[in-house]
């Protein structure tokens, strides 16, 4: 059963513009929320996390946003870059992490 | 600060033998964790320590797979017999607390 999901696998996106990456969870008890981001025969790695006490956090061109109500979060990067071409994934943290599938970004130049 | 080392980076064997992989964590995280990611799924968690005891291994598929952390320090990651469906990347990745570290992985390939 999955308790996290990415619904779109991949997205692209014109650099300069805005990327907005989805992800969705169905475990209320989840209490952090961490995105990662894995380029190709690399580990992921960590990019930004929010607490389920708050519905945004920033930090610089990264973005992210909880509704707990709609059991969603989304990142959002501002202005898109060709270096954040990679796969993201959002985990949801209760006694452990669980992962999204991921979803492959392409930033165009 | 040094991050989460495994070795090997990638190994090839054929069904039925077996596989081991290793695991330095970053100093002072006292939580392990190893996910299975097959390919075009997210990490699966395979088991969890926390320090030298296990705190989750409920996916495990313990008639094969196995895992220690002597110590509370290096952990390996053992299958045997190996099954075609066993290939993936297997990660490591540490935490003291909040987000997870992780290695560079394992890429198994069983053939």
């Amino acid at each position: 059963d999955q308790q996290v999901k990415q619904n779109s696998p991949s997205l692209s996106v014109q650099e300069g513009r805005i990327s907005i990456l989805n992800c969705d969870y169905t475990n209320s008890m989840f209490d952090y929320f961490l995105w990662y981001k894995k380029y190709p025969a690399e580990g992921p790695t960590f990019l930004i996390s929010i607490s389920s006490i708050k519905d945004k956090n920033e930090d610089g061109r990264f973005t992210v946003f909880l509704n707990k109500s709609a059991k969603h979060l989304s990142l959002h990067i501002v202005p898109s870059q060709p270096g954040d071409s990679a796969v993201y994934f959002c985990a949801a943290s209760g006694n452990q992490f669980y992962f999204g599938t991921g979803t492959s970004l392409t930033v165009i130049p | 600060e040094a991050g989460v080392a495994q070795s090997p980076r990638y190994k090839i064997i054929e069904k039925r033998q077996s596989v081991a992989f290793w695991c330095n964590p970053i100093s002072g995280h006292a939580t392990l964790y190893w996910y299975q990611q097959i390919l075009g799924q997210g990490p699966k968690l395979l088991i969890q320590f926390q320090n030298n005891g296990v705190v989750d291994d409920s996916q495990l598929p313990k008639d094969r797979f196995s895992a220690e952390r002597l110590k509370g320090v290096d952990s390996t990651l053992k299958i045997q017999p190996a099954k075609l469906e066993d290939s993936a990347v297997y990660l490591c990745a540490s935490s003291r607390t909040g987000e997870a570290f992780f290695g560079q992985g394992t890429r198994l390939t069983v053939v």
